[in-house]
Order: C-alpha cells, then sequence, then structure tokens
C-alpha cells in the first residue's frame, strides 16, 4: 500500500518479556517518528529519524526502549523488560522531507498490552 | 515551555450544525506551524489543515476553516454542516524548532449525532 504500515496490529506479552514493533514508511520519506498513546490522551513523542541517523531521543522512557532504523527505511521500536506501565498504541509516522512545515502521515499503530 | 491546550473534552452536535474546536497554544516561539489531526474509531491519524503563525489570514479549506487571533494565542477550528463521519478526536498539534517535533494537544472527542 503507499501508506505507513505498522506490524504487529496488535501485542500481548507478558510483563518482563521483550518486544519489538515494526514500521514501513511511504517510501522515500525521509523523516520517521515514533509516539506512545495512551488511552484517552494525545500521542507523545518518543523519537525522531532523518534517515538512519537518530536525531532526537528524548521522549523514550527508559533505557528499556530502544529505536532502531538501519538502512534509512523500515524502523523497529523494541521494549525490553517490558511492564504494565507501557500498555498503550504506538503510533509511526514518516513525513517527505526534513522543513517543519511538512504533515506526518500515521500508520495504524500497534496496540500493546502487558499482561 | 510550551502548552497547548484543548479544553473541550467532547461535543455533541446534531448532524449539519456546524461546530468550533479550540485550542490555545502557548509559546515564546515567533515562527510556528500548527496542525489538525483527526483520529477516527479506527485509530489511524489523518492531517487535516496546517496552519502558520506568521500569516493571520483566515483560511477555508472544503468544509473546514481557521480562526486565528495572534492576541489569544487562539487556533479554532471550525466545520461547517457536520456529518456523522466527522465523529472522532480532533488533535491541535503545534509544530516547532527546527524540525518536525509535533506536541499534540489532549484532543477534543467529536459526536455527530444522525
Amino acid at each position: 500500500g503507499a501508506g505507513v504500515s505498522q506490524s504487529p496490529r496488535y501485542k500481548v506479552a507478558k510483563r518482563g518479556q521483550d518486544v519489538a514493533l515494526r514500521c514501513d514508511p511511504i517510501s522515500g520519506h525521509v523523516s520517521l517518528f515514533w509516539y506512545q498513546q495512551a488511552l484517552g490522551q494525545g500521542p507523545e513523542f518518543l523519537t525522531y529519524f532523518q534517515n538512519e541517523a537518530q536525531l532526537d531521543k528524548s521522549g523514550l522512557p527508559s533505557d528499556r526502549f530502544f529505536a532502531e532504523r538501519p538502512e534509512g527505511s523500515v524502523s523497529t521500536l523494541k521494549i525490553q523488560r517490558t511492564q504494565q506501565e507501557d500498555s498503550a498504541v504506538y503510533l509511526c509516522a514518516s513525513s517527505r522531507g526534513t522543513g517543519d512545515n511538512q504533515p506526518q502521515h500515521f500508520g495504524d499503530g500497534t496496540r500493546l498490552s502487558i499482561l | 515551555a510550551q502548552k497547548v491546550t484543548q479544553a473541550q473534552t467532547e461535543i455533541s452536535v446534531v448532524e449539519k450544525e456546524d461546530v468550533t474546536l479550540d485550542c490555545v497554544y502557548e509559546t515564546r516561539d515567533t515562527t510556528y506551524y500548527l496542525f489538525w489531526y483527526k483520529q477516527p474509531p479506527s485509530g489511524e491519524l489523518v492531517f487535516l489543515i496546517r496552519r502558520n503563525s506568521f500569516d493571520e489570514q483566515n483560511e477555508i479549506s472544503g468544509r473546514y476553516s481557521w480562526n486565528f487571533q495572534k492576541s489569544t494565542s487562539s487556533f479554532n477550528f471550525t466545520i461547517t454542516a457536520s456529518q456523522v463521519v466527522d465523529s472522532a478526536v480532533y488533535f491541535c498539534a503545534p509544530l516547532s524548532g527546527g524540525y518536525q517535533k509535533v506536541t499534540f494537544g489532549t484532543g477534543t472527542k467529536l459526536q455527530v449525532i444522525p
């Protein structure tokens, strides 16, 4: 498809397990973002990539969260030793350029539930 | 510090009524962009409209229109002749800084009743 694709759509894990969430941005999009959205809240910024470079990871809540985009296309958000407070929808977005007037295009998100 | 406020938590209107969603963005930045996104029950955030801080002219795009008041930092968003498909959560999302880091408001849930 032409949009941002995220997988899996739903993920259930036991507390303490590691999880990996995948994002396929729109082809050719330079910028890629990860957001965390808790129930009833707006999305909160986690991290930003420009091509393969992670330029901002200030929103990652702890060192258990790690994101990569090794070839400047697909990105993976990894959460180690998951905890119940990690339960949320994780949204990925991409945009064409790096200018600050570019709208971001979002995927459907991955709904993560930690038991 | 920057602060985005969407004071309206939930709004219900009858189909075909106009509805205005409020957003206040407090910042020391003099140049910034502000986006409105829609999040229907399916979950995907959809870009609706973009506005910059240095253009105070109000705009209309189809059934959507802006009303920007610089003195109060208000970016109000109006949907004319609302439709049931407009039912969603609407987020005000300002962007400032050197790249596209967006700060989302808490959202306003709009329900359009047939």
